[in-house]
């Protein structure tokens, strides 16, 4: 198995631009969450979906931030516009729920994000 | 609020000796944490996890103990090893995981 997917691996662009991050779960995965990475807070949750459906977006920061989820195979977190403190780290991760939520969820490698 | 807290942002341990990592956290409904490792360019991967109804559990060379009473996790590792420096994050899970901001763990060889 390829592992969890995620495109672009670098993106650098300019305050007040669109950005889209892009995520492939793992084919049979039900779960899939988008999460920040920062050196303050840490890998915060931003939100994540069930069969497609979002489920939880209590993290999104604000609403220049949206995500999708179009099919099983397919996500995508969006920034509109864009702001320097969105700069971070943005990982896809995605989990086949066996029992527990403690399911084991599994990474991305993460897009790098910054923002000048 | 931070509900889940690595208070070290770094440790650096000698090969072979015990690397001891440490998490708390405040919501007591929490009823399922794990121990996720990070090296860099690449996403977390799952270490090891432990039920609340559980105070032990054993992967190897890994342990994690649960103080419930405390509100406190720690990771064990013996013998340390150079490929054990990364970044770990401990999780604490009631639906959803809350990540703490990690600890950067260094084995020095």
């Amino acid at each position: 198995d390829a592992g969890v997917i995620q495109s672009p691996r670098h993106e650098v662009t300019e305050m007040g631009q669109e950005v889209t991050l892009r995520c492939k779960p793992i084919s049979g995965h039900d779960y899939l969450f988008w999460y920040r990475q920062t050196m303050m807070r840490g890998l915060e949750l931003l939100i994540y979906f069930n069969n497609n459906v979002p489920i939880d977006d209590s993290g999104m920061p604000e609403d220049r931030f949206s995500a999708k989820m179009p099919n099983a195979s397919f996500s995508t977190l969006k920034i509109q516009p864009s702001e320097p403190r969105d700069s971070a780290v943005y990982f896809c991760a995605s989990m086949r729920r066996e029992g527990a939520l403690g399911d084991t969820q599994y990474f991305g490698p993460g897009t790098r994000l910054t923002v000048l | 609020d931070q509900q889940v807290k690595q208070n070290s942002p770094s440790l650096s341990v000698q090969e072979g000796r015990i690397s001891i990592l440490n998490c708390d956290y405040t919501n007591s409904m929490f009823d399922y944490f794990l121990w996720y490792k990070k090296y860099p360019a690449e996403g977390p991967t799952f270490l090891i996890s432990i039920s609340s109804i559980k105070d032990k559990n054993e992967d190897g060379r890994f342990t994690v103990f649960l103080n419930k009473s405390a509100k406190h996790l720690s990771l064990h590792i013996v013998p340390s090893q150079p490929g054990d420096s990364a970044v770990y994050f401990c999780a604490a899970s009631v639906e959803k995981l809350t990540f703490g901001t990690g600890t950067r763990l260094t084995i020095i060889p």
